[in-house]
């Protein structure tokens, strides 16, 4: 079955970067588009961007543009997403999540567990 | 704030129907892009419920349908259960900002 395991979660002092990893299973790794999306305390859910695992191209939402990053190894089947810069506003749990491969703008229908990112002096 | 506009809250009692709306513009749901949506319980991680604007996923009960129409989409739940009780959030392409937008979310009380 598919699963999306994440790490573990992070406390970070403000200007640190984080990296998060994302192991899947369950599915042929380069074959879906990779999400990110994060969800700060009380807020929504907030698309980050995503990364293609099979040639590592990438799409970012313009609010992270220069402080994200996606990458990719595919031999271990993992994706990657590092923030930079951080902000006491990044605190939130950080989610990948894959797209139903095909053309188009397709659902997520697997997410990982969700890794909590604190922000903290 | 939100490019895709949700109610914050809805309610109702056990067995009755609730409908959460879902409104946008004409660079997201009003473009043709398609819209799905996501319940979402604390602690969990999101489910994918209804996708590609009124299909759901095996496994999702029949209660739930979903709607499209112009700029806006809905989500419809019939017969209330205490464990529908959860978030709920429409997700949709935005062609102006690239990327994929949420709507703010909706948080549905079972009464």
């Amino acid at each position: 079955q598919v699963q999306l395991v994440q790490s573990g979660v992070e406390v970070k002092k403000p200007g640190a970067s984080v990296k998060v990893s994302c192991k899947a299973s369950g599915y042929t790794f380069p074959g879906n588009h990779m999400h990110w999306v994060r969800q700060a305390p009380g807020q929504g859910l907030e698309w980050m961007g995503w990364i293609n695992p099979n040639n590592g191209g990438t799409n970012y939402a313009q609010k992270f543009q220069g402080r994200v990053t996606m990458t990719r190894d595919t031999s271990i089947s993992t994706a990657y997403m590092e923030l930079r810069r951080l902000r006491f506003d990044d605190t939130a749990v950080y989610y990948c999540a894959r797209e139903v491969d095909g053309s188009g703008f397709k659902p997520f229908d697997y997410w990982g567990q969700g890794t909590l990112v604190t922000v903290s002096s | 704030q939100s490019v895709l506009t949700q109610p914050p809250s809805v309610s109702g009692a056990p067995g009755q129907r609730v409908t959460i709306s879902c409104t946008g513009s004409s660079s997201n749901i009003g473009a043709g892009y398609d819209v799905h949506w996501y319940q979402h319980l604390p602690g969990t991680a999101p489910k994918l419920l209804i996708y590609v604007n009124i299909n759901r996923p095996s496994g999702v009960p029949d209660r739930f349908s979903g709607s499209k129409s112009g700029t806006s989409a809905s989500l419809a739940i019939t017969g209330l259960q205490a464990e529908d009780e959860a978030h709920y959030y429409c997700q949709s392409y935005d062609t102006s900002l690239s990327g994929w937008v949420f709507g703010g979310g909706t948080k549905l009380t079972v009464l």
